[in-house]
């Protein structure tokens, strides 16, 4: 069964600093990620999809896929303190759409 | 604007009792899913649905039910609710190539 890691499970940055999150999947045939920002009590919001190897770029949001390594990554430029929240990485197939695989999750905090 | 909402947003119930969790989305999306998020466990899926009429047990579907009575509605049932189920939950549809998951703003629920 799909399993997903993230790391770290705590980021602490300065406004302006650049973020980056990382998540570990351990079946590479998956070929759907996605990243979710959750705001403390509040649902989740999609920032960036990617399924294919390479870079995804959604405004501020970059996602980069290696399937080899078995890793996708969040970078975060110019990170402010709105950003602050729990980032979650989201790992399915099309094979099997509905079994979407969470991590835990990474507790951004971005100071002024 | 297209929206996954959920009622109640809080609950409050007594070990015993009769919970039901309500969820529309005006996604006209096929597939609706019913988590729950629990501190170091993340997202975990109770329910999910292919349509009006179908309901499909996802990991963890033990003490709930489900039922999918139209294309926008999806709800969950707790027919007898017990302090183990007091948790967030996360109502979510979905569809289209690639089946990214748009989610509800949660329904903390707690069982005393």
């Amino acid at each position: 069964q799909q399993k997903v890691q993230q790391s770290p499970e705590s980021l602490t940055v300065s406004e302006g600093a650049m973020a980056s999150l990382n998540c570990t999947f351990s079946d590479g045939t998956s070929n759907n990620f996605r990243w979710y920002r959750q705001h403390s009590a509040k649902g989740l919001e999609v920032l960036v999809s990617i399924f294919s190897d390479g870079e995804k770029e959604e405004g501020r949001f970059t996602a980069h896929l290696n399937r080899a390594n078995l890793h996708v990554s969040l970078h975060i430029r110019e990170p402010q303190p709105s950003d602050s929240a729990v980032y979650l990485c989201a790992v399915s197939d099309d094979t099997n759409a509905y079994k979407v695989i969470f991590g835990k999750g990474t507790h951004l905090h971005v100071l002024p | 604007e297209a929206a996954v909402t959920q009622s109640p947003r809080n609950k409050v119930a007594v070990t015993g009792g009769k919970v039901t969790l309500s969820c529309n989305q005006t996604n006209n999306h096929n597939n609706m899913y019913w988590y729950r998020q629990d501190t170091g466990h993340g997202l975990r899926l109770i329910h999910y649905s292919y349509g009006a009429g179908s309901t499909e047990k996802g990991d963890i579907p033990d003490g709930y039910k489900a039922s999918r009575p139209s294309q926008e509605n999806f709800s969950l049932i707790l027919e007898l609710a017990t302090p183990s189920q007091t948790s967030v939950y996360f109502c979510a549809s979905g569809g289209g190539r690639t089946y990214e998951q748009y989610f509800g703003p949660g329904t903390r629920l707690t069982v005393l």
